[in-house]
């Protein structure tokens, strides 16, 4: 069962504009980490936010977390064409002795050059 | 892709055979994952392991088995392939629980 939704599902944008994805997800979680997926590849991980941090930044890339809503969002700043990509939101969460990270389904990115 | 391989990186086999996938890591890390990735379903775990023979289900587990008998590879058997594993596979690796995992790049199967 997916446990975040990325929203929107595509998002087309003009290079030098702002990116902004959503995600949300239903239980309780440890952390929420941000995936990029160039078209081909493998994942490679972006950020990292632990349930208890607000905010997080790295780079151009700025990750907020509200657990009371249960949702988080990735703002890519003044972004390059070489952002296109989709991105993943993974929630971890533990529970019954394990830990798993449980991926939503993307947001593909289009950056216009 | 920090230190991992996948082969073969692309395979195209029959329906009812088997198939053995291969993810081979260099950074001595504890975890493993094999992961599946479809379009409209992102990716879903199939099993994963935490050490050498230890490993444990994931969510879409039915019809593969995996093998550990060396920290740096992780086996994903499918016994008897069919059409609806026709898919991309992803090998995954972290130092522990609850931290970044770092993926392989991939190995495209097509069932017929």
């Amino acid at each position: 069962s997916q446990q975040g939704e990325e929203d929107p599902q595509a998002l087309s944008i003009q290079e030098g504009e702002n990116a902004t994805m959503n995600c949300s997800y239903k239980t309780s979680i440890n952390n929420l980490q941000w995936y990029r997926q160039n078209s081909g590849r493998g994942l490679v991980h972006l950020i990292l936010i632990r349930s208890n941090e607000r905010e997080k930044h790295s780079g151009r890339l700025r990750v907020t977390l509200d657990t009371s809503k249960k949702s988080s969002s990735l703002l890519i700043t003044a972004s390059r064409a070489a952002d296109t990509a989709s991105y993943f939101c993974a929630t971890g969460s533990s529970g019954a002795g394990s830990y798993q990270l449980t991926f939503g389904k993307g947001t593909k990115l289009s950056v216009i050059p | 892709d920090a230190g991992i391989t996948q082969s073969p990186r692309h395979k195209v086999t029959e329906t009812g055979t088997p198939v053995t996938l291969r993810c081979h890591q260099t950074e001595n890390h504890r975890y493993m994952y094999w992961y599946r990735q479809d379009p409209g379903h992102g990716l879903r775990l199939i099993h994963y392991s935490y050490g050498v023979k230890d490993t444990d289900k994931g969510e879409v587990s039915d019809g593969y088995s995996v093998s550990r008998s060396k920290t740096e590879d992780f086996l994903l058997t499918l016994e008897s392939a069919t059409s609806s594993q026709t898919s991309v596979y992803f090998c995954a690796i972290s130092e522990s629980v609850g931290v970044t995992q770092y993926f392989g790049p991939g190995t495209r199967l097509t069932v017929l």
